[in-house]
């Protein structure tokens, strides 16, 4: 059965430092990788897709990259408006991580 | 151009009532899905619809049932609600899904329906 893992389950940062998120899968012949934001209360939003090993993609402070087993979202410079759920889906079956939930301070 | 559109937004029901939550999308994308979120477990897909005329199950498809109505508009429906069934649904669309392709579409949410079952 196909896994999606996302880690940390929350991450608090002061504004202006980066960090990473993590996304870990087991899948047969990924069709793609997608990252989205949920903020409270609404729907989730799509950011990026990624479909192969040593691809990048970048939007803003948002620099999502993918190997043969994990994707990262690095956000560099972190604003308070920044502060959502980062979730974190395989293409194959549809199948969600739990998400990533991103506080950052001012 | 209001993409994907749910209603209702708020509903709250007593165990063995019956209802029918509806989405539709204006994007004439040819799938869509509905799915739960539950904290800490993620979005788990209830059903699919491929194409229209077509519906598959997803990872949890037990206790509801959905309808493709047309191209624009997928239903779904609690026969007869339980109060593991309290969750928020969002319905979303995307251009294409198949089995069959190399690679699949990004999705488009809705702004979900928050499910009460007392």
């Amino acid at each position: 059965e196909d896994q999606v893992t996302q880690s940390p389950e929350a991450l608090r940062l002061q504004e202006g430092e980066s960090s990473s998120l993590n996304c870990s899968y087991t899948v047969s012949g990924l069709r793609g990788l997608f990252w989205y934001r949920q903020d409270p209360g609404k729907g989730p939003e799509f950011l990026f897709t990624l479909y192969s090993a040593g691809e990048e993609k970048e939007k803003e402070r948002l620099k999502a990259t993918l190997t043969k087993k994990e994707s990262f979202l690095h956000i560099t410079a972190p604003k308070p408006e920044d502060s959502a759920t980062y979730l974190c889906a395989v293409g194959n079956d549809m199948r969600f991580g739990a998400g990533t939930r991103l506080t950052v301070k001012p | 151009n209001a993409g994907v559109t749910q209603t209702p937004k708020f509903q709250v029901l007593k165990t063995g009532q019956s209802m029918t939550l509806q989405c539709a999308q204006d994007m004439n994308h040819n799938s869509m899905y509905w799915y739960r979120q539950d904290p800490g477990m993620g979005l788990r897909l209830i059903y699919y619809s491929a194409s229209e005329g077509t519906t598959d199950k997803g990872e949890v498809p037990n206790g509801y049932n959905v309808s493709r109505l047309n191209k624009r508009e997928f239903s779904l429906r609690l026969e007869s609600a339980a109060p593991s069934q309290t969750s928020v649904y969002f319905c979303a669309s995307s251009e294409d899904f198949s089995v069959y392709s190399r690679r699949a579409n990004e999705q488009f949410f809705g702004p979900g329906t928050r499910l009460t079952v007392l």
